[in-house]
């Protein structure tokens, strides 16, 4: 597609489910970002992959979360054993992974954890 | 480590007026800094990108300014329209071997018409 895609947009999930966000990048991005934003707050760095690999993972807040990106394209986002903490919407953006390039975010997908 | 901070949460101007967002960073000096618009229920979108050796970069109306004695960014827009209205991000960018972006928690403009 011609933009970065979240699916799904929304999400409700009972405390203690398991859930998993995709992402799907603009393709040729080296480049793919997770981030957290909670109603009215700022952007929560989670993790970055260059490539499949992810040379920063110090934004995810628990072992409870993990992330994996395959073919240099897909991304998914897991939390196991959601708390009601969780409650946020998650942001992927792409870029072309060089210094200097702009970032293209999702529209994300907005998570309420009940 | 590395802080962005952007000094106000929430700026009212009123239209026709010069907006100007603050943002500082409190260590290194960034290889660039990226400035972002984002309006509710949306992803942030780019506007500019100034690298740490240009003092001012240009497009349309806008116009961002980067100070590595200050350790500060200045983003501006002139003639502000109510249309300008919505939250403005500063990220930055460190050349580490990584392409770590890291924002600040935004301005929230309102243009007053």
């Amino acid at each position: 597609g011609a933009g970065v895609s979240q699916s799904p947009s929304n999400k409700v999930t009972e405390k203690g489910k398991d859930v998993e966000l995709r992402c799907d990048p603009i393709s040729g991005h080296t480049a793919l970002y997770w981030y957290r934003q909670r109603l009215g707050q700022g952007l929560e760095f989670l993790i970055y992959f260059q490539g499949n690999s992810a040379p920063d993972k110090s934004g995810l807040p628990s072992d409870r979360f993990s992330a994996e990106r395959t073919g240099e394209s897909v991304s998914t986002l897991t939390i196991q054993r959601t708390q009601q903490e969780d409650s946020a919407v998650y942001l992927c953006a792409s870029s072309l992974g060089s210094l200097n390039t702009e970032a293209f975010f999702g529209q994300g997908t907005r998570l309420t954890v009940v | 480590s590395q802080k962005i901070e952007q000094n106000s949460e929430a700026l009212n101007i009123q239209e026709g007026k010069t907006a100007t967002l603050t943002c500082n960073y409190t260590n290194y000096s960034p290889a660039y800094l990226q400035w972002y618009r984002q309006d509710p229920g949306r992803g942030p979108v780019f506007l500019l990108l100034i690298r740490e050796n240009e003092k001012e970069k240009r497009k349309e109306r806008l116009k961002v300014t980067f100070d590595t004695t200050l350790k500060q960014s200045l983003f501006h827009i002139t003639a502000s329209q109510p249309a300008d209205s919505a939250t403005y991000l500063c990220a930055e960018g460190s050349n580490f071997g990584n392409e770590k972006l890291t924002f600040g928690t935004g301005t929230r403009l309102t243009i007053i018409p």
